[in-house]
């Protein structure tokens, strides 16, 4: 199984700042299924990139994801306010299990 | 408007049954794989378990194998999970999701509902 493990635990910052965001796979992940969500309390998961760098439908392009093998990055650009919520990586390879990585909150 | 809308949640005493479904709608259900994802009280995203199109690969964490069972109805657009023996650290909000593709390739899981609560306890 694959870990993914994610830091840091928190991140405290202010709009406008730049957030960056990380996440490192125990081993390489195939295909570069890496993917990554906002999640916000009492909210569904919101899928923001998929393929490392791939932003999904309707995602504001303050939000880019690179990195490959094991080591991969979030970055929001310039935070808006309704950016602060957790984030998680999530790999999904060619068989489960789909893990997630422990999280991120993102916070004022 | 694609939808995942959960259904079945509620309160359990340990040791006992709950099967919680997922409707779909808004799109051609029987072209994706499923997938349920919980997340505990104060804790992270879990992957639970996994469902592929037409039932032939169907996956679960090794945590409830051998408790949970997952299955879906194309002709209903339904997906389902039956939970048994459940404990307490299955105590959790249930979220179905979409394993989304983009051009042939997988593409995370791009849709949700909202998700229902499952509480274990006697």
């Amino acid at each position: 199984e694959i870990v993914l493990t994610q830091s840091p635990d928190t991140l405290s910052l202010s709009p406008g700042e730049r957030a960056t965001l990380s996440c490192r796979a125990s081993q390489t992940i195939s295909s570069n299924y890496l993917a990554w969500y906002q999640h916000k309390p009492g909210q569904a998961p919101r899928l923001l990139v998929y393929g490392i760098s791939t932003r999904a439908a309707g995602i504001p392009d303050r939000f880019s994801g690179s990195g490959s093998a094991t080591d991969f990055t979030l970055t929001i650009s310039r935070l808006e306010p309704e950016d602060f919520a957790v984030y998680y990586c999530q790999q999904y390879g060619s068989s489960p299990p789909y893990t997630f990585g422990q999280g991120t909150k993102l916070e004022i | 408007e694609e939808q995942l809308v959960e259904s079945g949640g509620g309160l359990v005493k340990p040791g006992g049954s709950l099967r919680l479904s997922c409707a779909a709608s808004g799109f051609v259900f029987s072209r994706y794989t499923m997938n349920w994802v919980r997340q505990a009280p104060g804790k992270g995203l879990e992957w639970v378990s996994s469902v592929t199109a037409t039932s032939w690969d169907i996956s679960h964490t090794e945590s409830v194998k051998g408790r949970f069972t997952t299955s879906r109805d194309n002709t209903k657009n339904s997906l389902f999970l039956q939970m048994n023996s459940l404990r307490a650290e299955d105590t959790a909000v249930y979220y179905c999701a979409r394993f989304g593709t983009a051009v042939g390739l997988r593409a995370g899981f791009d849709l949700w509902g909202q998700g229902i609560m499952v509480t274990v306890s006697a």
